[in-house]
């Protein structure tokens, strides 16, 4: 079972920023979050990860809760090419990657 | 440089054919996963190479799938009797190590007949 809840679908308008938010209630202290997005017909690509603290990369920003139950991936303006479906990814007690279902993010021109 | 990449792309094959699956990770990359997708799902994990070995293959889900790594690169999965069931989208991931970012191929299409 996916260990992170997130929106099925969002939208957002060409240019804007878009917040997509992840609930993870059950996370443990030492539980990096993660996310990835895919493309249609493409594997998923890395987006970003964190721990405690607040992390900026080229592609996003990853806002983590202070209490770390939720976290927030922010794509600062959104371009048409970032519509996608977006994974918020804890792993298992394996260490393996547990995919949900993702947010199916839409972006209008 | 060049990415992960899994052949065939698609294959489409009768119930009760034998399939094999190829994956030729990033060069370097000692990390190797396997994935399942069906549709509208996010990717299911199946099985975890580090070097030659697997290190978990818990998500395989039964005795039909096997996957190898001989060499410590490519990685073959093997699917024997498929069922209808089997019909999904195979992904491939590898990684420097266990732990750090994975880098997917764009998967191959398996349609079972």
């Amino acid at each position: 079972d996916a260990k992170t809840t997130q929106p099925n679908s969002m939208e957002s308008n060409e240019e804007e920023p878009v917040h997509l938010p992840c609930n993870h209630s059950t996370i443990s202290g030492t539980d990096y979050i993660h996310w990835y997005r895919q493309l249609p017909s493409q594997g998923p690509e890395y987006v970003i990860h964190g721990l405690t603290s607040n992390v900026n990369n080229r592609m996003a920003s990853l806002a983590i809760a202070e209490d770390r139950k939720s976290s927030t991936l922010i794509l600062h303006r959104a371009t048409l090419r970032d519509a996608a479906v977006y994974y918020c990814i804890l792993r298992d007690e394996g260490q393996n990657f547990v995919f949900g279902p993702g947010t199916r993010l839409s972006v209008l021109p | 440089g060049a990415g992960v990449s899994q052949t065939p792309s698609n294959k489409v094959t009768e119930k009760g054919k034998y399939v094999e699956l190829r994956c030729d990770p990033i060069s370097g990359h000692t990390a190797l996963y396997w994935y399942r997708q069906s549709l509208g799902q996010g990717p299911e994990f199946l099985i975890y190479f580090q070097g030659t070995g697997a290190a978990d293959d818990s998500g395989l889900p039964n005795d039909r799938f096997f996957a190898v790594r001989p060499e410590g690169s490519v990685s073959t999965l093997k699917i024997q009797r498929t069922e209808r069931g089997d019909s999904a989208v195979y992904l491939c991931a590898s990684s420097l190590g266990p732990g750090q970012p994975q880098h997917f191929g764009d998967g191959t299409r398996l349609s079972i007949l």
